[in-house]
């Protein structure tokens, strides 16, 4: 089976620029998270999606992050503008019921 | 709120000695743990789960509700188990995964 998949691998941006996150989960697999994980922490979820509606944004700071995942497949993270302090890796992951299964991120720098 | 504590940020062995690296809870519910392991330039994988109450590579761990701990155990460590290990808690019947910083294991030859 194919795993869940993101581009790009790898952004550095200027504080005040925007960046978009792409992934693809894997074919079926119902939720979709969007995790921010910061230099010597732990994934701290952004945003949960069951098929193409929201579940949990709780922690996704709305005044800059968006994220939306048209026809319940394919999803897309946005940050407008970019601060210093989201510079870290963003995981996708997925999951049908259970564990979850995580793409290899896309690390974000943001100067 | 639910919570997940992994009190050693860095944990050293020798190879062949035993490892535990540990894991505390809090959450009022019944919850599922489990321990995600990310090996250097790869991906984060789920290692094991509770409910599955079996051995992965030679880990294992026992939910202990009495003391909200999830202590993840090896017997003989092997210098391929140097990863950055993650306890993570799911509150039952919810679909959202919390994870605890992480604890860096390194095994020496």
């Amino acid at each position: 089976e194919a795993g869940v998949a993101q581009s790009p691998r790898y952004k550095i941006i200027e504080k005040r620029q925007s960046v978009a996150f792409w992934c693809n989960p894997i074919s079926g697999h119902a939720t979709l998270y969007w995790y921010q994980q910061i230099l010597g922490q732990g994934p701290k979820l952004l945003i949960q999606f069951q098929n193409n509606g929201v579940v949990d944004d709780s922690q996704l700071p709305k005044d800059r992050f968006s994220a939306e995942r048209l026809k319940g497949v394919d999803s897309t993270l946005k940050i407008q503008p970019a601060k210093l302090e989201d510079s870290a890796v963003y995981l996708c992951a997925s999951s049908l019921r259970g564990p979850l299964h995580f793409g290899n991120g896309t690390r974000l720098t943001v100067t | 709120a639910q919570r997940v504590t992994q009190p050693e940020k860095l944990l050293s062995v020798f190879k062949g000695a035993p490892v535990e690296l540990k894991c505390n809870y809090s959450y009022s519910g019944s919850p599922e743990l489990f321990w995600y392991v990310q090996y250097s330039r790869q991906r984060l994988q789920l290692l094991l789960r509770h409910i599955s109450r079996e051995s992965i590579k030679g880990f294992t761990a026992d939910l202990n509700k009495g003391e909200t701990s999830f202590h993840l155990k090896k017997p003989f460590a092997q210098e391929e188990d140097s990863a950055m290990y993650y306890c993570a808690l799911r509150q039952g019947g919810s679909e959202k995964l919390v994870f605890g910083k992480g604890t860096k294991l390194t095994v020496n030859p």
